[in-house]
C-alpha cells in the first residue's frame, strides 16, 4: 500500500497568508494525486485533481504542485472559508490511499 | 446526488446495510465507492465497486465481513456490513469515481454508524 504522509498536522495562519501544506507519498504515484476539503461535519469537498487541476468552481487562489512522490497545496491569500482540514489521496494504485490530514486554524 | 440512508447503532457482532441513493448522472457509467471516517480521525477507503457490479474490492480490513454492491436499474449502491466491531464505527461516505483508478468527484454527506454495547 502507498502511504500518504501529510505536514503539518496543523496549521495556524492568518486572513491573507499564504499556507503551503507537504503531502509525501511512500512510493511513485506520478500526478495521481487529489486535494479535499473538509468542514466539521461535512463531507470532504475535491479542490484538486490530476495534483495541479482545480476542479470546477474552486478559487484560483488554490493550487497544487508536484509529482511522484511529493506534492504541495498552497492557498494564496487564506479566507476565512478556508479554514478547515485538508486531505491529500493518491489514486495511482489499489487501495486508494489519504493523508492523515492538516488542520488549518485560525492564528 | 449521492444520499446516503441506514446508518445507526449496532451491537458488536450485529450486521447492518448501508444504502446510497443516486440521482442526477448516468449512474451505470462510474465506478462507486465507499469511504470513511472513525470519529475525530482521517479518511479511509473501504470498498469499491466497477459500473456493472462484477469486480468488488475490499479493504483488509473488512474483507469477508463487508459486501458492496449495486443496482443500476434503481440507481442504488449498497454496503452490507456484517461481524461488525467498535473499529467499524464511522461515518460512511458513498462516493463516486471514474472508472479504474480515480479520485472522488462526488460524495454523499454521509452516514453514522456506532458499533456499541
Amino acid at each position: 500500500d502507498i502511504q500518504m504522509t501529510q505536514s503539518p498536522s496543523t496549521l495556524s495562519a492568518s486572513v491573507g497568508d499564504r499556507v503551503t501544506i507537504i503531502c509525501r507519498a511512500s512510493q511513485n504515484s506520478y500526478n495521481y494525486l487529489a486535494w479535499y476539503q473538509q468542514k466539521p461535519g461535512k463531507a470532504p469537498k475535491p479542490l484538486i485533481y490530476r495534483a495541479s487541476t482545480l476542479e470546477s468552481g474552486v478559487p484560483s487562489r488554490f493550487s497544487g504542485s508536484g509529482f511522484g512522490t511529493e506534492f504541495t497545496l498552497t492557498i494564496s491569500g487564506l479566507q476565512p472559508d478556508d479554514f478547515a482540514t485538508y486531505y491529500c489521496q493518491q489514486y495511482n494504485s489499489n487501495p486508494l490511499t489519504f493523508g492523515g490530514g492538516t488542520k488549518v486554524e485560525i492564528k | 446526488k449521492l444520499v446516503e440512508s441506514g446508518g445507526g447503532l449496532v451491537q458488536p457482532g450485529g450486521s447492518l446495510r448501508l444504502s446510497c441513493a443516486v440521482s442526477g448522472f448516468t449512474f451505470n457509467s462510474y465506478w462507486m465507492h465507499w469511504v470513511r471516517q472513525a470519529p475525530g480521525k482521517g479518511l479511509m477507503w473501504v470498498s469499491r465497486i466497477n459500473n456493472d457490479g462484477t469486480a468488488p474490492i475490499y479493504a483488509d480490513s473488512v474483507k469477508g465481513r463487508f459486501a458492496i454492491s449495486r443496482d443500476n436499474a434503481k440507481n442504488m449502491l449498497y454496503l452490507q456490513m456484517n461481524s461488525l466491531n467498535s473499529e467499524d464505527t464511522a461515518v460512511y461516505y458513498c462516493t463516486r469515481g471514474q472508472p479504474n483508478l480515480s479520485y472522488y468527484d462526488l460524495w454523499g454527506q454521509g452516514a453514522l454508524v456506532t458499533v456499541s454495547s
